[in-house]
């Protein structure tokens, strides 16, 4: 079945690093790769999403390239803020044999510090 | 526009107990999810509704869980009788599908349950 792997977490960083989350997945067929955050007490937030290879989802500085080569969709951002400290998690969705349920990874927690 | 409500917020009941959950989708959405979230871990799917039909159920443990979505807006989950294992997270979220596309899923903050 699909999975979704998510580096081990937790993540802490300084303001202004550069952050990278990996995340690797399993699926059948052609996936719809997504990343999700979530702020302490809020919802799940689409942070950016890409639905097919080679594409490039971007949002807030962050951005994430759907990789099928290596089946993969890192998180990266080149200069993280205080207010980007959250649960990131890393998803993926096959309409074709799941419909759009999503198969989330287990989550990175990110800690940025002033 | 309002976002995806949920209620209670938090839940604390003894084991054995039943418990109900309750879910007010975006407006005109009509794909309803419920997803449990343990402690740690990414949310799984429950159950997804397309109006006011089931139409992936396949890992709702049907012994115990039950989901209604009458008139295919509003959504109750329900535990009877709840277990240790069911503290959790459950999140509800909603979309509008058309035409095989896929749409952003939108979701509430969720019900936090503790069973003692």
């Amino acid at each position: 079945g699909d999975s979704v792997t998510q580096m081990e977490g937790p993540v802490t960083l300084s303001e202004e690093a550069f952050l990278t989350i990996n995340c690797t997945y399993t699926a059948t067929g052609y996936p719809s790769l997504f990343w999700y955050v979530q702020y302490p007490g809020e919802g799940l937030q689409l942070l950016l999403k890409a639905t097919k290879a080679d594409d490039k989802g971007s949002n807030k500085g962050f951005e994430a390239t759907y990789r099928k080569e290596t089946t993969s969709f890192h998180l990266e951002k080149g200069s993280v803020q205080v207010s980007d400290s959250a649960v990131y998690f890393c998803a993926l969705s096959e309409r074709e044999t799941s419909g759009s349920r999503l198969t989330f990874g287990e989550g990175t927690q990110l800690t940025v510090n002033p | 526009e309002a976002g995806v409500v949920q209620s209670p917020r938090y839940k604390i009941i003894e084991k054995k107990q039943p418990v109900a959950f309750w879910c007010n989708p975006i407006s005109g959405h009509n794909t309803l999810y419920w997803y449990r979230q343990n402690l740690g871990q990414g949310p799984e799917l429950l159950i997804r509704y397309e109006n006011e039909e089931a139409v992936d159920d396949s890992q709702l443990p049907k012994d115990r869980f039950s989901a209604e979505r009458l008139k295919g807006v509003d959504s109750t989950l329900k535990i009877q009788p709840a277990e240790l294992g069911d503290s959790a997270v459950y999140l509800c979220a909603s979309s509008l599908e058309m035409g095989g596309i896929l749409e952003t899923q939108y979701f509430g903050p969720g019900t936090r349950l503790l069973v003692l």
